[in-house]
């Protein structure tokens, strides 16, 4: 699975769009982007995953770069509920395993 | 929604000990997966079950650690004896099946702590 880069943290004001960037750089063809988070004492959530195109559900956006060296979760009105850590993980097709790294650790500021 | 139910919600236990985590994930996830996270760090893959079957436990401390999930349904992770470096966060997750469509629900863990 390719290697994913992203901040040791961000802060984020409660109500404004946190943009959450994450480089995977050497990402083959057949993997895709995904991404969790993780509040404090609790186990990872799935937020949204994706291929090429972008992708947005009731949590997040997910917006890939044409080459797709890139990704940036977007958290449209960010709140206090969203301080937790994130992860961008590159899963390949039929992959069993995530590989978490240790993630951005986004704090929303009242 | 459904959830990963996980017991106990955290364990003290003194090195040497045996200590047991149980697991039932979401009904009709045929895949079950057990994950150790230190703290700081993220989560690390220590065996994955698809129905009762073992299909990845290249990670897992065989000389100490044993998973098992008899029927397919729920799953238990033990550990025989403790160690002061086994001291983590112990996380089960289900999927559907196993492959990218298919997110991983996680449970809110087992913190083990061993003195």
């Amino acid at each position: 699975d390719a290697k994913t880069t992203q901040p040791t943290s961000m802060d984020c004001a409660e109500g404004r769009a946190a943009n959450l960037p994450c480089n995977h750089s050497t990402i083959s063809g057949n993997e895709y982007v995904y991404w969790y988070r993780q509040i404090h004492s609790q186990g990872p959530q799935y937020i949204i995953h994706g291929l090429k195109n972008n992708e947005t559900n009731e949590m997040a956006s997910l917006i890939i770069t044409e080459d797709r060296k890139s990704s940036t979760l977007i958290l449209p009105h960010a709140t206090l509920r969203d301080t937790a850590v994130y992860y961008c993980i590159a899963v390949q097709t039929g992959a069993n395993n995530l590989f978490f790294g240790t993630g951005t650790r986004l704090t929303v500021i009242p | 929604e459904a959830e990963v139910a996980q017991s106990p919600r955290y364990k003290i236990t003194e090195k040497s000990q045996a200590v047991a985590f149980w697991c039932d994930p979401i009904s009709g996830h045929a895949t079950l997966y057990w994950y150790r996270q230190i703290l700081g760090q993220g989560p690390e893959l220590l065996v994955q079950f698809q129905d009762e079957s073992v299909v990845d436990d290249s990670q897992l401390p065989k000389d100490r650690f044993s998973a098992e999930r008899l029927k397919g349904v729920d799953s238990t992770l033990k550990i025989q004896p403790a160690e002061l470096g086994d001291s983590a966060m112990y996380l089960c997750a289900s999927s559907l099946r196993t492959g990218y469509n298919s997110p991983l629900h996680f449970g809110n863990g087992t913190r083990l702590t061993v003195t």
